[in-house]
């Protein structure tokens, strides 16, 4: 059973920094995109970052290129993506998603809340 | 970047009905367009890819159509369980992009 579960979550203040994990187990880790989508309180679902599975080429969202910088451990399983000069409209619930074969998001962790506020 | 335009935003229904939402992209996919269903505090889940194929669990009520940038996902007979938000998602180019969510509500 493929799960996905994210760490690292919490409050910040503006113009700092957090560090979110996820942790993937039940399919082989390097062979998957593994990507970072948000979700503003109740606000739709934002793409923000992508990562390949072996060559490690990324990709951002413009609202965070620059800031974010999103990264994979194929030894221990795991993605983080590393999130700096933090803004407001950084909070959301940021989910770790599986990528399938041609890019659809096949499973999806239950989600980190970081919330930006002074 | 692909901006995709959801409609409605917001969709009256009753159990038994049948219901069509509809997504249309800036540029065309290729039918590389995937739709999921959110239900409130829980993760998206995927439900069709490829534009039309549906993924293994999901109940074959739920079907999607369309190619080139405009697509659609009808839910042929409404259960209590369908009622949730739909979002379509293009993955043909970076940067993913969402549409801006569709709300069924009973």
């Amino acid at each position: 059973e493929v799960q996905l579960v994210e760490s690292g979550g919490g409050l910040v203040q503006p113009g700092g920094s957090l560090r979110l994990s996820c942790a993937a187990s039940g399919f082989t880790f390097s062979g998957n995109v593994m990507n970072w989508v948000r979700q503003a309180p109740g606000k739709g679902l934002e793409w923000v970052s992508a990562i390949s599975g072996l060559s490690g080429s990324s990709h951002y969202a413009a609202s965070v290129r620059g800031r974010f910088t999103i990264s994979r451990d194929n030894s221990m399983n795991t993605l983080s993506l590393e999130m700096s000069s933090l803004r407001v409209e950084d909070t959301a619930v940021y989910y770790c998603a599986k990528g399938a074969a041609r890019g659809q998001l096949d499973a999806w962790g239950q989600g980190a809340l970081v919330t930006v506020s002074a | 970047d692909i901006q995709m335009t959801q409609s409605p935003s917001t969709l009256s229904a009753s159990v038994g009905d049948r219901v069509t939402i509809t997504c249309r992209a800036s540029q065309t996919l290729s039918g590389w367009l995937a739709w999921y269903q959110q239900k409130p505090g829980k993760a998206p889940k995927l439900l069709i890819y490829k534009a039309s194929t549906l993924e293994s669990g999901v109940p074959s009520r739920f079907s999607g159509s369309g190619s080139g940038t405009e697509f659609s996902l009808t839910i042929s007979s409404l259960q209590p369980d369908d009622f949730a938000t739909y979002y379509c998602h293009q993955y043909s180019l970076y940067p993913y992009t969402f549409g801006q969510g569709t709300k069924l509500e009973i």
